[in-house]
């Protein structure tokens, strides 16, 4: 099946510090990448869409200045969070679609760990 | 809007047991519909799916039928084993909002 992979898998950094979390489809082009975030034994969170060479959509209540998100390429697409703060501290994971629109199947990453000190 | 509804839990079972977990949704039209499993610090599986009614879903003796006329899709095993021990997502993909739209994820603990 579809691989989608993500780095790094775990990150600690500084409080106001920038982190940057790729997230790569390995076996097929994604037109379509999703950013979800998870707080523990919670359910995933929506954060954003990102189309490839397009700005990415957010949800309501996402900043898009804080976590901003570049699709360059049909394989990559990066989550920056910017000048991070603790309550940041979350796993975010990504996940991509191989056909443009439609409803398929969506593969997800192995999720990042981030951690604001 | 749409939504998903799963059982709450967790849910623990001894090895062998039959497993039943709960999932009904309310959407616009006919969105596709998805069991997804997590292990601990892992992120999300696609476990099966089922696009259209009276669909079976089906992948390592787990099952899902699409009910319409219920808005259901249960996720059912025959015999649990400790390995099953994760969260199971139930998820729909909204054509309206063209997102995958979650439950709340429901905690599954086998024991030997």
């Amino acid at each position: 099946g579809a691989v989608v992979s993500q780095h790094p898998s775990r990150v600690i950094c500084k409080s106001g510090t920038s982190v940057k979390i790729e997230c790569r489809s390995l076996d097929f082009q994604a037109t379509t990448m999703f950013w979800y975030r998870q707080f523990p034994k919670q359910s995933l969170m929506l954060m954003a869409t990102s189309n490839e060479g397009s700005k990415a959509t957010y949800e309501q209540g996402v900043e898009k200045d804080k976590f901003l998100i570049n699709h360059a390429s049909l394989t990559l697409s990066t989550l920056t969070v910017t000048s991070a703060h603790p309550e940041d501290s979350s796993f975010y994971i990504c996940s991509a679609r191989d056909i443009p629109g439609g409803t398929d199947t969506q593969y997800f990453g192995p999720g990042t760990r981030l951690t604001v000190l | 809007g749409d939504s998903v509804t799963q059982m709450e839990g967790p849910v623990t079972l001894s090895e062998e047991a039959f497993l039943t977990i709960n999932c009904t949704y309310t959407a616009t039209g006919y969105p596709s519909l998805f069991w997804y499993v997590q292990y601990p610090g892992e992120g999300l599986q696609l476990l099966l799916k089922a696009t259209k009614a009276d669909d079976k879903g089906s992948n390592k003796g787990f099952e899902a039928t699409y009910r319409k006329e219920t808005t259901s899709f249960h996720l059912e095993k025959g015999s649990v084993q400790v390995s099953d021990s994760a969260v199971y997502f139930c998820a729909l993909f909204s054509g309206g909002y063209n997102k995958l739209i979650f439950g709340a994820g429901t905690r599954l603990a086998v024991h030997p």
